[in-house]
This record gives structure tokens, sequence and C-alpha cells, in this order.
């Protein structure tokens, strides 16, 4: 069974703080596919990374960077330098197997305050 | 970005009206998927097609009937809903050629669904 673990439920901050949102992964696995979504109030969910199994290099991408460790089960998302508009809910998941399903965490609720 | 829309963006309905969701994707896609998120649960993947054919169906109640009429339309007619059902639906669209199921998945701005 596949399970998608992001601990923390709210993070608030204030604005140009640095902030990492946690998960944490768990497959049977070997090959697997790893996503980060952001979903703004206004409820769409809006894709951010997509990254497989096999590589472990971390992504920078912006004020984004995300950190994959095998070892650990884990697939970090650090937001540098936070604004306002990156207050949203994320949503880490995974994919594996030939099924179709996308297993998401509950998601982490970011506040920025200004 | 308007790759998948939605239509209605808001629903209010009585648990004996009959209404339906749609749902268009312009990315050139071939496998849709609808997704229920209530309040304070983990989404829910509900209906998955690929090339027009279903291909899961997870332990949907019949009150919820899925349709796909091509690859770039999906449909997920309500009828005799129960004010549980009441969340934000929320359509997907991926180019799955091989039916993997690992492709990026890109999503509409939801319905919002209240059930009276």
């Amino acid at each position: 069974a596949q399970k998608v673990t992001q601990a923390q439920t709210e993070i608030s901050v204030v604005e140009k703080e640095d902030v990492t949102l946690d998960c944490v992964y768990e497959t049977r696995d070997t090959t697997y596919y790893l996503f980060w979504y952001k979903q703004p109030p206004s409820g769409e969910l809006v894709f951010l990374i997509r990254r497989n199994s096999f590589d472990e290099q971390n992504e920078i991408s912006g004020r984004y960077s995300w950190n994959f460790q095998k070892s650990t089960s884990s697939f970090n998302f650090t937001i540098t330098a936070s604004q306002v508009v990156d207050s949203a809910v994320y949503f880490c998941a995974l994919s594996g197997g030939s099924n179709y399903k996308l297993t998401f965490g509950k998601g982490t609720l970011l506040t920025v305050n200004p | 970005e308007t790759g998948v829309t939605q239509t209605p963006r808001h629903l209010v309905m009585g648990m004996t009206n009959k209404k339906s969701l749609k749902c268009e994707q312009h990315l050139g896609h071939n496998a849709m998927y609808w997704y229920k998120q209530s309040a304070k649960k983990p989404l829910e993947l509900m209906f998955v097609y690929n090339f027009k054919e279903q291909t899961e169906n997870n332990s949907v109640p019949s009150r919820f009937s899925p349709e796909c009429p091509n690859s770039s339309h999906l449909f997920l007619h309500l009828h005799t809903l129960q004010p549980e059902d009441s969340a934000l639906y929320l359509c997907a669209s991926s180019q799955d050629e091989r039916g993997e199921g690992w492709e990026t998945q890109y999503f509409g701005p939801g319905t919002r669904l209240l059930v009276l």
C-alpha cells in the first residue's frame, strides 16, 4: 500500500522567511513518481514538480527547491524568501504501479503574512 | 492557465435534483479523472477514463454517473445526492498512452457543490 504523510498541518511565516514543507512517503514499488501541487484559495491544483525514483538530484526553480532523499523516503519542498502569494495548501503525492492512482498527502496550509 | 476547464464553478442542489458537472481539457491528453475533495479528507480518486474507456471506478456510489464521450470531455451526472456529498469536485487530465498512470495530472479549478 502507498502512503504519503505531510506531518505539518499548518505553517505560518512572515514574508521573506524561508520555509520547508515536509513529505514522507511509503511504497513497495521500485519505480515510482513523486509530485508537489499547490492549491490556492481558488481551488485549482497547480502542478509544481514531478520526480522519478531513479533521479535523486535536487531541483531548484526560482525560489522553489526540492530535496529528494530515498534513504529517508522524503521529498521536502523549500520556498526561499516567501511571499504572500505563496499562501496556499501544498500537497505531496505519490504514483507507483500501473493503476493511475495518485496517492495524496493531507496537505500543508502555508500562510505567509506581510 | 486554461488547460482544463470545469463548469459550473459553484452548484447548489437539493437532494432530489439532477445536475451534471462538465470538464473539458485542451491539452490533447487521453486520460481524464474525477476527484472528490472533502473538508479535512485527502483527495479521493473517483473515476478514470483512458481513451474514453473507464479504467477505474473507485467504489463510487451509483448516484454519481460519469460519462466520457471523447478524450476531451468528461461529465459527472449527479442524482439524488446526500448532504455528505457536498465537496469540491476536481477534474484532471494526463497524457497516458501506455496506461501506466505515472504521467503528470493537470487539474481544473473544480466545482464547489453544496447539497441541501
